[in-house]
């Protein structure tokens, strides 16, 4: 099994839809992201949370929620899907650490709002 | 405030000559540098980091990359390029130290392995 456990891989919604994305670790890491790419724009940073209790917006959350439902899962959703949040979404997962170690990434869900 | 810019979206090569994908960054800390591979249909995957110590550092499937702190570069390369290779390659920066250190991404460069 894969280390970060996105699902589905892919989805097709249709605007005004509520939308969960689901994501989960067996690394044993604490920290856990949520990031979303576009062509041309790289990664940008939706939702990260450090814990159980502790979650922080990043870049781009408008629009999108989260839940940390226990220490191995983070869940992504969107309240009302619209168009333009039609993109790649990936959960990834980094040790705890005082500095930045590097990401392991799930595998992406590919998101179309019709 | 940091920054990435990957010069050239598309890079082709040839098999067997030399890979080198550009990567220049800002960064008003020392920075953390790093470099992810992504084949097609797949998540990120981390292939080298710089973080202290020594400015050449290699990673997986023969890359490596050399951090100058007076150019502001972390350019990847690989001395002969496989088909292998073809994928998309982003660089990132991240600095600061104690709870959330921001990741800066680049906007990525596809690299094409020409037979």
């Amino acid at each position: 099994d894969a280390d970060v456990t996105q699902t589905p891989r892919n989805r097709i919604t249709k605007t005004g839809k509520r939308i969960m994305l689901e994501c989960s670790q067996t690394k044993g890491h604490d920290r856990m992201y949520w990031y979303r790419q576009d062509p041309g724009l790289g990664l940008r940073l939706i939702y990260y949370s450090f814990d159980v209790k502790d979650i922080n917006k990043g870049e781009i959350s408008d629009g999108y929620s989260v839940s940390r439902q226990a220490q191995a899962k983070f869940s992504l959703s969107l309240e009302s899907a619209i168009p333009n949040q039609t993109a790649l979404y990936f959960c990834a997962t980094s040790e705890t650490g005082e500095y930045y170690d590097g990401y392991t990434f799930g595998s992406g869900t590919r998101l179309t709002v019709v | 405030a940091q920054s990435v810019t990957q010069l050239g979206s598309h890079v082709s090569v040839s098999e067997g000559a030399l890979v080198l994908l550009r990567c220049n960054y800002s960064s008003s800390v020392p920075p953390y540098l790093f470099w992810y591979v992504q084949y097609p249909n797949q998540g990120l995957q981390l292939l080298l980091k710089y973080t202290t110590g020594a400015t050449l550092v290699k990673g997986i499937n023969g890359f490596e990359a050399e951090f100058k702190k007076s150019e502001t570069s972390f350019h990847l390369t690989k001395p002969s390029a496989h088909m292998s290779d073809a994928a998309e390659y982003f660089c990132a920066v991240s600095g600061g130290s104690g709870g959330y250190q921001k990741v800066t991404f680049g906007t990525g460069t596809k690299l094409q392995v020409i037979p």
